[in-house]
């Protein structure tokens, strides 16, 4: 089955803790993209990433970081978590850019105490 | 980074009325796309539209992509209970990164049955 998954789906943890989520699709996409989904704000672009060892920034880096060293993973990783982090985040991909369709994970629910 | 305009924020209809939403921009956009949000999901795409003035439909569903390329717009008729989630308008700005996208804040579709 074609998908996109995301683990975990709900992770509580506390300041300054580093955390990954992980993200990996099975359908040879080569863009891969990060978003956060806050109430009242829709969702917002972290990173994203064009094709192998190629990332960039969206409208929301700070405090992130990505690699793509595999094409069919996109780990999300925090560095120190602050609480402004807690959120709803999400995985997509697509097979080429944020105009194409994007496939999107189940969701990683994170709360940062 | 900008987000787009999108209204209504949430809508209280009743089964088998139609349903109007749009999005707006100060910036003139190349792709608009429609996402729709299940409770506890990632968003699925619905309807892309890629040229000014294209109408596209998919099912009950009817999205336009403005003359001026700052808006959009989705219609659904005959709403259904599974109808129900939240509708995110999405976009590439023209000049902007194929590879980055804007979403707006969403509208939250509520149907009686």
């Amino acid at each position: 089955e074609a998908q996109v998954t995301q683990n975990p789906r709900y992770l509580i943890t506390v300041t300054g803790k580093k955390l990954t989520v992980t993200c990996s699709q099975n359908m040879n996409h080569e863009y891969m993209s990060w978003y956060r989904q806050d109430p009242g704000l829709g969702l917002r672009q972290i990173y994203y990433s064009m094709n192998v060892e190629v990332t960039d920034k969206g409208d929301v880096p700070e405090g992130y970081k990505v690699s793509r060293k595999e094409k069919r993973n996109f780990p999300l990783i925090l560095e120190s978590p602050s609480p402004n982090q807690t959120s709803l985040y999400f995985c997509a991909s697509s097979f080429e850019g944020a105009g194409d369709t994007q496939y999107f994970g189940p969701g990683t629910r994170l709360t940062v105490l | 980074g900008q987000q787009l305009n999108q209204s209504p924020q949430s809508m209280f209809i009743q089964e088998g009325e139609d349903v109007s939403m749009n999005c707006t921009s100060s910036s003139i956009f190349n792709t608009w796309l429609w996402y729709k949000q299940d409770p506890g999901e990632g968003p699925v795409l619905l309807i892309a539209l890629y040229k000014a003035g294209e109408l596209t439909s998919n099912g009950r569903l009817t999205a336009q992509f403005g003359i001026t390329r700052k808006d959009s717009f989705l219609n659904i008729s005959a709403s259904i209970p599974s109808d129900v989630g939240i509708y995110f308008c999405a976009g590439q700005r023209v000049g902007g990164s194929n590879y980055k996208l804007t979403f707006g804040k969403g509208t939250l579709l509520t149907v009686n049955p």
